[in-house]
């Protein structure tokens, strides 16, 4: 079975730093994608980052480039999302999500198919 | 960035109606789609993907459908576990973007 289980939220100050973590289990982690999607209370979602198979390559939304690293560790089947200068408006419930992908006429479709259960940031002073 | 615009914001149908929610992107996503469901303080859990393909272990009163510009999720016969929130989210371009929302309520 496969379970991503989230780690490492809680209540920051503006301009401190959080580092979150998400291990997974039950499937080959170092054969997928992964990324980080957030949810402010009450609101939708937002694609955070996404971070290839093997760690070589990254992807950030702008609102969080220089200021959130994503990164992951293969031996420990776990990725992790180090969130610097932090700011209010972060404040979302942060989930990780295996990306797969769909492979048809040469082009792969993507998509998100394991979420784990999210765990949620606070930025306030 | 591709925006996706979904309709209606929110819907309240009868258990064994139909419903549809339309999902409209800012410029072609090439059927780079997913439809995702999220109950009540539940992470989000996909329902469809490459805009028609059905998850697995997803009920098959699920559909998906649309390319180019449009694409919509229809529901058949409704049942009372279907009441959630839906999403769209386009995997073609980064950002990946979403859109709002679809709440979905019994009448």
């Amino acid at each position: 079975e496969v379970q991503l289980v989230e780690s490492g939220g809680g209540l920051v100050q503006p301009g401190r730093s959080m580092k979150l973590s998400c291990a997974a289990s039950g499937f080959t982690f170092n054969n997928y994608d992964m990324a980080w999607v957030c949810q402010a209370p009450k609101k939708g979602l937002e694609w955070v980052a996404t971070i290839s198979y093997d760690g070589s390559s990254t992807y950030y939304r702008d609102s969080v480039k220089g200021r959130f690293t994503i990164s992951r560790d293969n031996a420990k089947s776990t990725l992790y999302l180090q969130m610097d200068s932090l700011r209010s408006e972060d404040t979302a419930t942060y989930y990780c999500a295996r990306r797969s992908d769909y492979y048809y006429d040469g082009t792969y479709y993507y998509y998100f198919d394991y979420w784990g259960q999210g765990v949620m940031v606070t930025v306030s002073s | 960035d591709i925006q996706m615009t979904q309709s209606p914001a929110s819907l309240s149908a009868s258990l064994g109606e139909t419903v549809t929610i339309e999902c409209l992107a800012s410029e072609d996503i090439y059927s780079n789609l997913a439809w995702y469901q999220q109950k009540p303080g539940k992470s989000p859990q996909l329902l469809i993907y490459y805009a028609n393909s059905l998850n697995d272990g997803v009920p098959s009163r699920f559909s998906g459908s649309g390319s180019g510009t449009q694409y919509s999720l229809k529901i058949n016969s409704l049942q009372s576990e279907d009441v959630s929130i839906y999403f769209c989210q386009q995997n073609y371009d980064s950002p990946y973007t979403f859109g709002a929302g679809t709440k979905l309520e019994l009448k």
